[in-house]
């Protein structure tokens, strides 16, 4: 069975620009998380979306946003970004409670 | 407020030695709390998780203890092996109807050394 996969794993963008992180989840979860992980440091909650309904959100700026499609996969939009945004975007799926991650998109912001 | 640490940034042990990484948490509404294992430039592997409970679970050379009186998680790995080599998250998670929120420590790099 595939696990969650994340596209694309790795970009590089310049201050100011936007991007879309994408995400599809294990067959049958219908829950999708998004989480930041700096480096060097333990990821951190920025969504989560569950039956296309986003239901908690971590302290992230506006700038931040995100969908879930009917078929359960998610996008991440990242607007306006700053040096700070570079991280590894890690996306998890879940059914009744674990987490499943992704292998992650690592953005770079010059 | 919500916080979810570790006590010892780097652990080395040796081959065939058991390891015991700590974790504290601060936050007693949790329920539930999960070890991860994140070996470089992949993404976090669930190890074993932990209802709040009980006090002790037990894996495949894992085991993970929880003390909820001093808000303390630990997870103790038998006979370390150079694959165990990673950094280690605890994390815990306060469960709201569907919405669930994991809160990660800063992790810990465990080294295994021949």
């Amino acid at each position: 069975d595939a696990g969650v996969t994340q596209s694309p794993t790795h970009l590089i963008k310049t201050r100011g620009q936007h991007v879309t992180l994408r995400c599809s989840p294990i067959s049958g979860h219908k829950s999708v998380s998004w989480y930041q992980q700096v480096l060097g440091q333990g990821p951190q909650f920025i969504f989560q979306y569950y039956e296309k309904e986003e239901r908690g959100r971590g302290n992230f700026p506006d700038r931040f946003s995100a969908r879930q499609f009917p078929n359960y996969s998610s996008e991440l939009n990242v607007n306006a970004l700053l040096l700070g945004d570079s991280a590894l975007y890690l996306c998890a799926s879940s059914s009744y409670g674990e987490l499943f991650f992704g292998e992650g998109s690592r953005l770079t912001v010059l | 407020g919500e916080s979810v640490g570790l006590h010892l940034p780097t652990l080395s042990v040796q081959e065939g030695d058991n390891s015991i990484i700590n974790c504290a948490y601060s936050n007693s509404a949790s329920d539930y709390f999960i070890w991860y294992k994140q070996e470089s430039g992949k993404g976090p592997q669930f190890i074993i998780d932990i209802r709040s409970n009980m006090d002790k679970r037990q894996g495949q050379r894992v085991t993970v203890l929880l003390n909820k009186t001093v808000k303390h998680l630990s997870l103790q790995i038998a006979a370390t092996q150079p694959g165990d080599s990673a950094v280690y998250f605890c994390a815990e998670n306060i469960e709201s109807g569907t919405a669930s929120k994991l809160t990660f420590g800063t992790g810990t790099r465990l080294q295994v050394t021949l």
